[in-house]
């Protein structure tokens, strides 16, 4: 178990409304990212951290902001929700990006965009 | 030609038996490569790292063949509960994880 925790499990939001996912980790990884997933497609990376304040761009970020004020704390926000965000969100932590590049993901976060 | 393809599948297997798939990567300097498992409804979760000289764990054997560009994943005496997705995750940038790509999975399914 790599404690991390993301909130909420399922949502449910309108076309054009700000939506905001949490991932919390208990391990004080460096490192943490957020993935989405979807049917005909991997896992793709919209945006990741490697360390408090900092942040990257992965290869979908596009609509998608991030925030990372805390080492256990890792936002996600939809400023204006559009219905191709409809997905499933994964967080995911690794130990070292350079050193280790193996991730722990937690349970995921439905979302749905109407 | 994409950079990690898989085929999808599904794969049906009886139980006992054993089962193979490969994963083709299309850039030669990549130097990272893992399978992971993903479970239906639920989050992906690591299997085992792919190492040059191959890789055993248990009934599960990874392998490596840089020439061709793909990996493979080899399970023997196969169990209900290897029913999974299966995913082929490749470092295309040779480092740092914000590089790793995923495939689109391997459904495989055990069947008694």
């Amino acid at each position: 178990d790599a404690g991390i925790t993301q909130s909420p499990r399922h949502k449910v939001t309108e076309t054009g409304t700000p939506v905001t996912l949490r991932c919390h980790q208990t391990e004080n990884h460096r490192y943490m990212y957020w993935y989405r997933q979807d049917p005909g497609h991997g896992l793709r990376l919209i945006h990741y951290s490697y360390g408090v304040k900092d942040t990257d761009k992965g290869e979908v970020s596009d609509g998608y902001s991030v925030s990372r004020s805390k080492t256990e704390d890792f936002l996600l926000t939809l400023e204006s929700a559009t219905s191709s965000q409809t997905s499933v969100y994964f967080c995911a932590i690794s130990e070292g990006a350079r050193t280790n590049e193996k991730l722990f993901f937690g349970s995921g976060t439905q979302l749905s965009v109407l | 030609r994409k950079e990690v393809e898989q085929d999808p599948g599904p794969f049906n297997v009886p139980e006992g038996a054993t089962v193979a798939f490969n994963c083709t990567y299309s850039n030669s300097a990549s130097q990272s490569f893992f399978w992971y498992r993903q479970d239906c409804r639920k989050e992906p979760k690591l299997l085992m790292s792919v190492y040059s000289s191959g890789n055993e764990d248990g009934r599960f054997t990874a392998q490596l063949n840089r020439a061709s560009q793909y990996i493979s994943l080899l399970i023997r005496d196969s169990k209900l509960s290897d029913s999974a997705t299966y995913l082929c995750v490749v470092n295309i940038r040779g480092g740092g994880a914000d590089g790793l790509t995923f495939g689109k999975g391997t459904h495989l399914i055990i069947q008694p």
